[in-house]
């Protein structure tokens, strides 16, 4: 079963605004991590932003805010005053609980941003 | 040179050679993995490793063989691969801190081509 959904394939916002890129998640871990990636078309993925389980505050970088609401297992990643720059393929990704095996992420599909001037 | 790197950045092969992509990682991490990213499906874990030992192993083919000779690098070894194994191939690297976020950070990554 997938374990992180991304619903929205593409999307499209304007330079300055705000656009909110959307991801929920299953587990029944309490433990768990939450992730969002930049992809540019480079390649390389870009850690931009953590929220973790027990968190009480949502995370905040910079332009990136990540939208966590525990109840309906939603963190949604928010990207303030847009920039052509941030044109790109968004990740959601979880990584469950500790152990020794490694903390391997599970990463949704993706979404495509595009800013437009 | 910083962060994690990767070569080559591009790769055309047969299905019968033979051919390794190398990973390095500057950042002081005890944890490497190996991720397939193809077309269309989410980035898949390959294999992680943690001190230079394998400790995860996502069922992938043995025509896959990683080798972690330390902690600071990682080598993915190719052979009789088959065209669907074409796709980005992207390492990173993680503290393994116990406790902590343990934020994986990756290279550009290898794009495969196998004909």
């Amino acid at each position: 079963a997938q374990k992180i959904t991304q619903t929205q394939p593409g999307m499209f916002v304007q330079e300055k605004e705000a656009v909110t890129l959307d991801c929920t998640y299953d587990t029944s871990d309490p433990s768990y991590g939450l992730f969002w990636y930049k992809q540019p078309s480079s390649g390389e993925m870009i850690f931009l932003i953590y929220q973790g389980s027990y968190d009480q505050q949502n995370a905040t970088e910079g332009r990136y805010s990540l939208n966590f609401q525990k109840a309906r297992k939603s963190a949604n990643l928010v990207i303030s005053a847009s920039q052509l720059g941030d044109s790109a393929m968004y990740f959601c990704a979880m990584r469950e609980g500790y152990s020794n095996s490694g903390y391997a992420l599970n990463f949704g599909k993706g979404t495509s941003l595009l800013v437009t001037p | 040179e910083t962060g994690v790197t990767q070569t080559p950045r591009h790769l055309v092969m047969g299905m019968t050679n033979k051919k390794s992509l190398k990973c390095e990682q500057h950042l002081g991490h005890n944890a490497m993995y190996w991720y397939k990213q193809s077309a269309k499906k989410p980035l898949e874990l390959m294999f992680v490793y943690n001190f230079k030992e394998q400790t995860e192993n996502n069922s992938v083919p043995s025509r896959f063989s990683p080798e972690c000779p330390n902690s600071s690098h990682l080598f993915l070894h190719l052979h009789t691969l088959q065209p669907e194994d074409s796709a980005l191939y992207l390492c990173a690297s993680s503290t393994r801190a116990a406790g902590g976020k343990d934020t994986q950070y990756f290279g550009p990554g290898t794009r495969l081509t196998v004909l």
